[in-house]
């Protein structure tokens, strides 16, 4: 398995450009969800999803579009970016079922707008 | 929605020491509680968790204690070694439902001195 797998790794940006972060994981998980880590404010949520077709906002969502079209995949899409969004972006899986409730994070995408 | 604090920073022990992180969360509907290890440069991983329906959960050097009634819970790392230097995140969910939406605390930056 590979897990959850993030790119790019680095993404430099302009101001008003749009991208898409592309998210996959392998391990048939049905909860994804997009967090972004900026210094001293821990891992804050933009968006997730529960399962395929269903996803949701969540704190810091203002500036991003996600979709859940499949199992595997849950990209996160920054229609305008800008210098505010720069950040370090992390997509996240887990299983529903069993008792493990850990999210496995992927290594990471980031991102600077200038 | 669900606010986790997180106390100190930043700690700084000798080898050997223990070192303790607190965390209080606001909802009392949350249930899971798991703490996240994050090398510098590299994604969170999860070293422990705990349920609401136990009170201590140890796992080799690494304990977690959670007190539902004052809503906080706390990491204990004993014999501390080189390797347990990086940023420790805690958090708080309601797990199932809730979305399954993790809030993560700011982060304390765990510093283990020779």
């Amino acid at each position: 398995n590979a897990g959850v797998t993030q790119t790019p790794k680095f993404q430099v940006l302009k101001t008003g450009q749009s991208m898409t972060l592309q998210c996959a994981q392998d391990m048939n998980h049905e909860y994804m969800s997009w967090y972004r880590q900026d210094p001293g404010m821990g891992l804050r949520l933009i968006h997730y999803s529960v399962g395929a077709g269903i996803t949701d906002q969540g704190e810091v969502p203002n500036g991003y579009n996600v979709s859940r079209s499949t199992t595997e995949d849950f990209p996160l899409r920054l229609l305008s970016a800008a210098p505010s969004q720069t950040s370090v972006y992390f997509c996240a899986s887990r299983n529903t079922g069993g008792m493990n409730y850990g999210y496995t994070f992927g290594s990471g995408t980031r991102l600077t707008v200038v | 929605g669900e606010n986790v604090e997180q106390h100190p920073s930043t700690l700084s022990v000798q080898e050997g020491d223990s070192a303790v992180i607190k965390c209080t969360y606001s909802d009392s509907a949350s249930n899971y509680f798991p703490w996240y290890k994050q090398e510098l440069g590299k994604r969170p991983q999860l070293i422990i968790d705990i349920r609401s329906n136990v009170g201590e959960k140890k796992d080799q050097r690494i304990a977690v204690t959670l007190n539902k009634t004052a809503k906080h819970f706390s990491l204990h790392i004993t014999e501390t070694q080189p390797e347990d230097s990086a940023v420790y995140f805690c958090a708080a969910s309601i797990t199932p439902g809730g979305g399954n939406k993790l809030t993560f605390g700011t982060g304390t930056q765990l510093k283990v001195e020779l």
